[in-house]
């Protein structure tokens, strides 16, 4: 049975760096096609891709926040960190870790985190 | 401004056939697959179509994707007040390296 769940700072303030992490068991990491992706979706707005890892560590961004992205993968604790440079209000949003696997796209999904960016 | 362009907004009576649509170009649904996820109100999205026209396992087949050039389309027949959600479309896009999600359509079932 495969789970993601989402762990990270509920505030942030602008200019800080959002760390979260996505801890997730029932595959591994190590297996080819494997990928971890983070999603977001700010309140009442849409779906928003961000970045995927995959099983070989190749590293996809979305080209409008690449600048400000960076992902990692622990396969010893089963875990991918996603961390987010100078955040802003705009970034306030549910922030989701999804399971990737070939041609089934993002199949299992966390729960989602929220971040809220205030001073 | 999403890459995938939906309505948004689609509705339905108990029984009825809906069709969502999702418009692209030939760089994502035009030469890649479409994938469809519900989203229940306060919950994850939930994959409901891959591959195009797939389902996973659980997924009624009240649920049916299709492709045509660009564009993809979500069916849901049978319609019931249960599929009351918000849908979302996305596909790979080759020119941007990226995954790219349509802006959501709010299915109300009347």
């Amino acid at each position: 049975q495969i789970t993601l769940k989402e762990s990270g700072p509920t505030l942030v303030k602008p200019t800080q760096t959002l760390t979260l992490t996505c801890t997730f068991s029932g595959f591994s990491l190590t297996t080819t096609g494997v990928g971890v992706g983070w999603i977001r979706q700010p309140p009442g707005k849409a779906l928003e891709w961000l970045a995927l890892i995959y099983w070989d560590d190749d590293k996809r961004y979305s080209p409008s926040l690449k600048t400000r992205l960076t992902i990692t993968k622990d396969t010893s604790k089963n875990q991918v960190v996603l961390t987010m440079t100078n955040m802003d209000p705009v970034d306030t949003a549910t922030y989701y870790c999804a399971h990737n696997y070939e041609v089934l796209g993002f199949d299992y999904w966390g729960q989602g985190t929220l971040v809220t960016v205030s001073s | 401004q999403s890459v995938l362009t939906q309505p948004p907004s689609a509705s339905g009576t108990p029984g009825q056939r809906v069709t969502i649509s999702c418009s692209g170009s030939s760089s994502n649904i035009g030469s890649n697959y479409a994938y469809w996820y519900q989203q229940l109100p306060g919950t994850a999205p939930k994959l409901l179509i891959f591959r195009g026209n797939q389902r996973p396992s659980g997924v009624p087949d009240r649920f049916s994707g299709s492709k045509s050039g660009t564009s993809a389309s979500l069916a849901i027949s049978g319609l019931r007040s249960e599929d009351e959600a918000d849908y979302y479309c996305a596909a790979w896009d080759d020119s941007l390296s990226a995954w790219v999600f349509g802006g959501g359509t709010k299915l109300t079932v009347l």
